[in-house]
């Protein structure tokens, strides 16, 4: 198996960039996933196969990736946005997810 | 649409079992795997384990705190996974998610399970 390692939280103000990072030697090889939970609800994909974004995610979510670290990043950060954002890997034989961040919007 | 409805869940006893369901719709189930995930309350996401389509093979991979306790299995027919879980112990409680693995990954909205006397 592997391991992937998030930030416990970060913090932003309004209308701030927020980047999210995820950091694990598999995902030089594998794909990475985003996800957004808020409170009581199931996780919503953000990002898929690095840096695709389901049609209804609206274009202030992005992904990125270089060598062993992905990167989500929220432009203009909305109130709306403070929730957990988890990333998540696979290979042919086991599904792993990053920890979780709690985005704080200030 | 693609919808993921998962059912079953509820309150059981350490040591009983539980068979839950994950009914789909809207994309053709047999070309998919499918995947089960389980969030304990107050805690992250956790893998629990899926099952490939036929066409590759539908064999089955689990997370090493569920191997040889649930099995994950699928009716094509029908579209729907199922997660049978035996022994079930207290610290297997959470929501439980089914997901549509490859592709553009899609998740049900959850079930409850409550393992507790």
């Amino acid at each position: 198996s592997f391991e992937l390692t998030q930030p416990p939280s970060v913090s932003v103000s309004p209308g701030q960039t927020a980047r999210i990072t995820c950091s694990g030697d598999a995902l030089a090889d594998l794909y990475a996933y985003w996800y957004q939970q808020k409170p009581g609800q199931a996780p919503v994909l953000l990002i898929y196969k690095d840096i695709k974004r389901p049609s209804h995610i609206p274009e202030r979510f992005s992904g990125s990736s270089s060598g062993t670290v992905v990167t989500l990043t929220v432009s203009g950060v909305r109130a709306e946005d403070e929730a957990d954002y988890y990333c998540q890997s696979s290979d042919n034989n086991t599904v792993v997810f990053g920890g979780g961040t709690k985005l704080t919007v200030l | 649409e693609v919808q993921l409805v998962e059912s079953g869940g509820g309150l059981v006893q350490p040591g009983r079992s539980l068979r839950l369901s994950c009914t789909t719709s809207g994309f053709t189930f047999g070309d998919y795997a499918m995947s089960w995930v389980r969030q304990a309350p107050g805690k992250g996401l956790e893998w629990v384990g899926f099952v490939r389509s036929k066409n590759y093979g539908g064999t089955t991979e689990y997370a090493a705190s569920v191997n040889g306790r649930f099995t994950i299995s699928r009716d094509d027919s029908k579209s729907i996974a199922y997660l049978q879980m035996n022994s079930l112990k207290t610290e297997d409680t959470g929501v439980y998610y089914c997901t549509r693995v490859t592709g553009e990954p899609h998740w049900g909205q959850g079930t409850l399970v409550t393992v507790s006397s």
